[in-house]
């Protein structure tokens, strides 16, 4: 079945460093969705991408998708302690059954104030 | 953010223990999703419920037992569970099933199973 693989699994950043997460496909993604999960929170939708090569940007972060759909990327510029959280991606299934979305394993973001 | 609500929010049971935990949202959304979510796994989609109408089971194991009364509650019955099935049960629902609408989620129940 299909699988978006995410990287990394972690990373620690000084308030201020940039952050960027990646996230792959082995086939074509239709669309792809951006959640965020704050410590002892659920995941809470972000943005998703459509189009090849889309980019979209909400205030210090920048979403974009690839020319060839099978893989997307996070950043965020100037991290502060309130990104704190897990990012993941998810695409649609590639099986049968594929309205349903499947997350990737999330980055874990750390910001050292 | 109160679109999805779950109940309870922590849950310690027994592995004889018959338990159940309830979703509801107050969105108009037609489908409805159980997750679980364990502290190195990526979110497993459970179960799918659209219309109330079970549209997808992913190889869950029987101890789970999921209810769809209406389209705004979901429930899932708990019986006779595993140590490892301890995790955080998330319920979400969209606008369709669809792989391209947004999913609202609950805040979750944390649940221990002893």
């Amino acid at each position: 079945g299909q699988q978006v693989m995410q990287i990394p699994q972690y990373q620690h950043v000084q308030e201020g460093e940039d952050f960027t997460t990646y996230c792959n496909s082995s086939t074509t993604l239709s669309n792809i969705q951006w959640y965020k999960q704050r410590p002892g929170g659920h995941p809470v939708f972000l943005i998703q991408l459509v189009k090849s090569g889309e980019v979209k940007k909400q205030k210090r972060l920048t979403f974009q998708f690839g020319e060839a759909k099978k893989n997307s990327s996070l950043h965020i510029t100037a991290t502060q302690t309130t990104d704190v959280g897990t990012y993941f991606c998810a695409g649609p299934y590639s099986g049968a059954g594929s309205y349903q979305l499947t997350f990737g394993k999330g980055t874990k973001l750390s910001v050292i104030p | 953010e109160t679109g999805v609500t779950q109940t309870p929010r922590h849950l310690v049971m027994g592995m004889t223990n018959k338990k159940s935990l309830k979703c509801e949202q107050h969105l108009g959304h037609n489908a409805m999703y159980w997750y679980k979510q364990s502290a190195k796994k990526p979110l497993e989609l459970m179960f799918v419920y659209s219309l109330e109408e079970r549209v997808e089971n992913n190889s869950v194991p029987s101890r789970f037992s999921p209810e769809c009364p209406n389209s705004s509650h979901l429930f899932l019955h708990l019986h006779t569970l595993q140590p490892e099935d301890s995790a955080l049960y998330l319920c979400a629902s969209s606008q369709d099933v669809s792989s391209r609408e947004t999913q609202y989620f609950g805040p979750g129940t944390r649940l221990l199973v002893l």
